[in-house]
């Protein structure tokens, strides 16, 4: 498979038990922002988003927060299990043009789950 | 079912010929982007398009060149020009929502290797 893992920080979970997965962002004008999943060998599959016009946003076992004043963003995965085992990483977009040619994806987390 | 597909999923080239990678969606997005993956980094954005016939270099455009004579077809030349092209080339598009912005749905990528 694709090694997009290497050098990459790395999450160690429990089975069952809940992750959280943090990313700084970098530019304050940023009004988008997305979390990705990239399993080995496969391309990044979204997961969810989130506008600067809110701080908080959930879907099915996740959960997205976003911290404005401290440009934080963070990836919540509620009872997580085996196939939650992947690279994980967040995107900020700049643009507003909605053409994402201003979005910048940070390196990622690698999330390990422990039987 | 709708998606993006790259083909192929590996390919090799001998230094000094240009290559050319598939990419192919079938979810009627007006934009599509390519990206280059490596180990350990962030997704750098090389090319994009927001609509047929028309295109914009990213940030890492040098020694790639693409085409959009078509809606669902992307296709991206690495050239003999570029100067490290063994990588991990992801495809991605997107809707185009009135001041809105969408997330990428990507394909599984084609794995490069150039010697």
């Amino acid at each position: 498979g694709e090694s997009v893992g290497l050098h990459l920080p790395t999450l160690s979970v429990q089975e069952g038990d809940n992750s959280i997965i943090n990313c700084a962002y970098s530019n304050s004008a940023s009004d988008y922002f997305i979390w990705y999943k990239q399993e080995s060998g496969k391309g990044p599959q979204f997961i969810i988003d989130i506008r600067s016009n809110m701080d908080k946003r959930q879907g099915q076992r996740v959960t997205v927060l976003l911290n404005k004043t401290v440009k934080h963003l963070s990836l919540q995965i509620a009872a997580t299990q085996p196939g939650d085992s992947a690279v994980y990483f967040c995107a900020e977009n700049m643009g507003g043009t909605g053409a994402n040619s201003k979005l910048t994806f940070g390196k990622g987390i690698t999330l390990s789950v422990r039987p | 079912d709708g998606g993006i597909t790259q083909s192929p999923k590996y390919l090799f080239r001998k230094e000094g010929q240009n290559v050319t990678l598939s990419c192919e969606q079938n979810l009627n997005h007006d934009a599509m982007y390519w990206y280059r993956q490596d180990p350990g980094q962030g997704l750098r954005l090389i090319y994009y398009s927001q609509i047929v016939n028309d295109f914009q270099k990213g940030d890492i455009a040098e020694g790639y060149s693409v085409s959009r004579e078509k809606k669902e077809s992307f296709p991206l030349t690495v050239t003999s020009a570029q100067k490290n092209p063994t990588a991990f080339y992801l495809c991605a598009s997107s809707s185009l929502p009135p001041g809105g912005d969408s997330p990428l749905h990507f394909g599984n990528g084609t794995r490069l290797t150039v010697t």
